[in-house]
């Protein structure tokens, strides 16, 4: 079946601007988590989804960050007035209850000007 | 708060021979999981290997095994045969186990493994 999608797979944006990133996750996975990867780093939490509601937003940086997942299925991570340092690969999981596996999806480079 | 270490930045084996990575945490949960994951150019994680914390057995998949050493916090990874596919950045990740909670991954700063033929 197919894996985790995410749209785009680059993004380059001019700061102060507003972006959206999208993912997919598996059909069926009710987990979905959002991680950030700076050059150099190890992928970091920023927020877990179960079913539609977040459980657990303690990574987001600040509030210009936001994510949603209204259907309990594709999720969006808003990001508002971008600064250079946002710039990073944004990676997406998903796996079935929270506790297995968890599929990660190719990832959005984001790139702020 | 969990912490992984990986203190290898950069390694490099010839193909066909046997390489081990080093990931060293910290916790001060009794129930947890670790992973290795891979990650070549195309950013895509995948995941290598799994080991519940509750097994004393070292995991093991294929060409990949684990030497998980519960009081001394380390879970190194051992790759044998390498093959040039194995060129990847690898990820030494943490997730707590217990009910209810968060089931998020730490991760370290990963090992860049370059094959050589």
């Amino acid at each position: 079946g197919a894996g985790v999608s995410q749209t785009p797979s680059n993004k380059v944006t001019e700061k102060g601007k507003y972006v959206e990133l999208r993912c997919d996750p598996i059909s069926g996975h009710t987990a979905l988590y959002w991680y950030r990867q700076s050059l150099g780093q190890g992928p970091e939490f920023l927020i877990y989804f179960q079913g539609t509601g977040a459980a657990d937003d303690s990574g987001l940086p600040n509030d210009r960050f936001f994510a949603v997942r209204p259907e309990g299925s594709v999720s969006t991570l808003k990001i508002q007035r971008t600064e250079r340092g946002d710039s990073a690969v944004y990676l997406c999981a998903s796996s079935s209850d929270g506790l297995t596996e968890q599929y990660f999806g190719p990832g959005t480079r984001l790139t702020v000007t | 708060a969990q912490t992984v270490t990986q203190s290898q930045p950069e390694m490099s084996v010839q193909e066909a021979e046997t390489v081990t990575l080093s990931c060293t945490y910290d916790t001060s949960e009794s129930n947890y999981y670790l992973f290795w994951y891979k990650q070549p150019p195309s950013r895509q994680m995948i995941l290598v290997i799994r080991q519940e914390a509750y097994k004393q057995q070292n995991a093991t998949e294929n060409r990949f095994s684990v030497n998980f050493q519960k009081a001394a916090k380390s879970f190194s990874l051992k790759i044998s045969d390498s093959q040039l596919g194995d060129t990847a950045m690898y990820f030494c990740a943490f997730m707590k186990g217990s009910g209810g909670s968060n089931y998020k991954l730490t991760f370290g700063k990963g090992t860049l493994l370059t094959v050589n033929p």
